[in-house]
């Protein structure tokens, strides 16, 4: 079993849908991230969180720690959201989700 | 914020070449840093971690002679990619930790290392 399972691993939607994806792992942590990763592979760090709830932009991103579980929420998505959304998990040593290919239809 | 960099952020080699890949934090120090490794549609996995002023300690099934870490300084790591394979062509990740708060970890953009 991987340390980190993402859900679901492709996601496709029409420009202006709300999205989800979530991320759920077994081991202990100090922090979750959500990447993001475009074609060509360039990564992008879009939150930190060890607790709570953070938004920026049209991002959202939730963290329960009694459950091990996050949430990444899109609102009025468009097509340059298009990416690969990586969760990572961890402190010293992060582990990483096989990420989730979202693809935005205009 | 804080920012990683990484250079090249992508490069094409011959075989048998070996290939620089630089990790810089910008505006911290970091004692420790982090290399993964990211096979076509696969996670990320980390290969080593790079200790300041010591040998970098490497994941199991990572040679340390063939990829080669020195952590120079607190703001600088390379990984050194020697005699390249195609199988080793991949996507390189750095990420470093800010000294001071530790599970504050920067993701560099990455390198695409594509060996002919």
């Amino acid at each position: 079993k991987n340390e980190v399972e993402q859900s679901p691993q492709n996601l496709t939607a029409q420009e202006g849908e709300f999205i989800t994806i979530n991320c759920s792992y077994s081991v202990g942590i100090s922090a979750l991230h959500w990447l993001q990763q475009h074609p060509g592979g360039g990564i992008v760090s879009l939150f930190m969180l060890s607790s709570g709830k953070k938004k920026h932009g049209r991002l959202i991103a939730t963290i329960n720690i009694q459950e091990k579980h996050s949430s990444l929420h899109i609102t009025a998505s468009h097509p340059r959201d298009s990416a690969v959304y990586i969760c990572a998990v961890g402190g010293n040593q992060f582990y990483f989700g096989t990420g989730t290919s979202l693809t935005v239809i205009p | 914020g804080a920012v990683v960099s990484q250079h090249p952020s992508w490069v094409i080699c011959k075989s048998g070449t070996s290939v620089k890949i630089e990790c810089r934090s910008l505006d911290f120090q970091a004692t420790t840093m982090f290399w993964y490794r990211q096979f076509p549609k696969q996670s990320l996995m980390l290969m080593a971690t790079s200790n300041e002023g010591s040998k970098a300690t490497y994941e199991q099934g990572v040679e340390k002679d063939k990829f080669l870490i020195n952590h120079a300084s607190l703001t600088l790591s390379t990984l050194t990619v020697t005699s390249a394979h195609p199988e080793d062509s991949s996507f390189y990740i750095c990420s470093a930790p800010r000294v001071s708060s530790y599970n504050e970890q920067f993701f560099g953009p990455g390198t695409r290392l594509t060996v002919l």
